[in-house]
């Protein structure tokens, strides 16, 4: 079955500065990549999602890229700010899995002032 | 207003005394999961639903019980609870026909002495 795994388990960055949180993934069936947030006591939240037909996708200070090839698939935030610290979980899914998503371990980005 | 609702939000019991966490949703939503949180193990699914009367186990399912009566709830049974079931438990939805977001409710912090 499917295993998505996720680098780094905590990311450390400064203020301002890029963070980049990666996963990969094993079945190539695969083709929707969701990435949720979490604050600190808080549920999950989608924040931004990629399907296989598309390479990047971005949202503000957010992007995700996908590489179909390498069956990997990353989060990039720029310009971090505090608000930015959570827990961010990235999954994958099949059209045909009964919208089962299969998750990352998460990873915790701290934003140091 | 949009939402999935957990009750209780928090929960202290005794090992073997029966216990229900309920879940409900006003999206209409067909798809229902619920899922456990603990430290360093990410989110992992205990059982979830495609629709009412059709329920189907995850990873984690020992201990649990579900039912899907209607379409709106999606209780959570630990007929006899253990202290290794201690765990921030959430509920999501989701519909396959206008995308994949799950919703998740606000979570249940259960421990079990």
């Amino acid at each position: 079955g499917e295993n998505v795994e996720q680098h780094p388990s905590t990311l450390s960055v400064q203020e301002g500065d890029s963070a980049v949180i990666k996963c990969t993934y094993s079945d190539s069936a695969s083709n929707y990549f969701p990435w949720y947030k979490q604050e600190l006591g808080k549920r999950p939240q989608l924040i931004i999602d990629i399907r296989s037909n598309v390479g990047e996708k971005k949202d503000q200070r957010i992007a995700v890229t996908l590489n179909k090839t390498a069956k990997h698939f990353s989060l990039h935030i720029t310009e971090t700010q505090p608000e930015d610290s959570a827990v961010y979980f990235c999954a994958a899914s099949r059209w045909d899995s009964n919208y089962q998503l299969i998750w990352g371990a998460g990873t915790k980005l701290i934003i140091k002032p | 207003e949009a939402q999935v609702t957990q009750n209780p939000r928090y929960l202290i019991t005794v090992t073997g005394k029966k216990l229900t966490v309920t879940c409900s949703q006003n999206m209409n939503h067909e798809y229902m999961s619920w899922y456990r949180q603990d430290p360093g193990l990410g989110l992992r699914q205990i059982y979830y639903s495609m629709n009412v009367e059709v329920t189907d186990k995850g990873d984690v399912p020992e201990g649990y019980k579900v039912s899907r009566k209607e379409k709106r709830n999606f209780p959570l049974i630990l007929e006899s609870p253990s202290p290794n079931q201690t765990s921030l438990y959430f509920c999501a939805s989701s519909s396959g026909t206008r995308g994949y977001e799950q919703y998740f409710g606000p979570g249940t912090r259960l421990t079990v002495t």
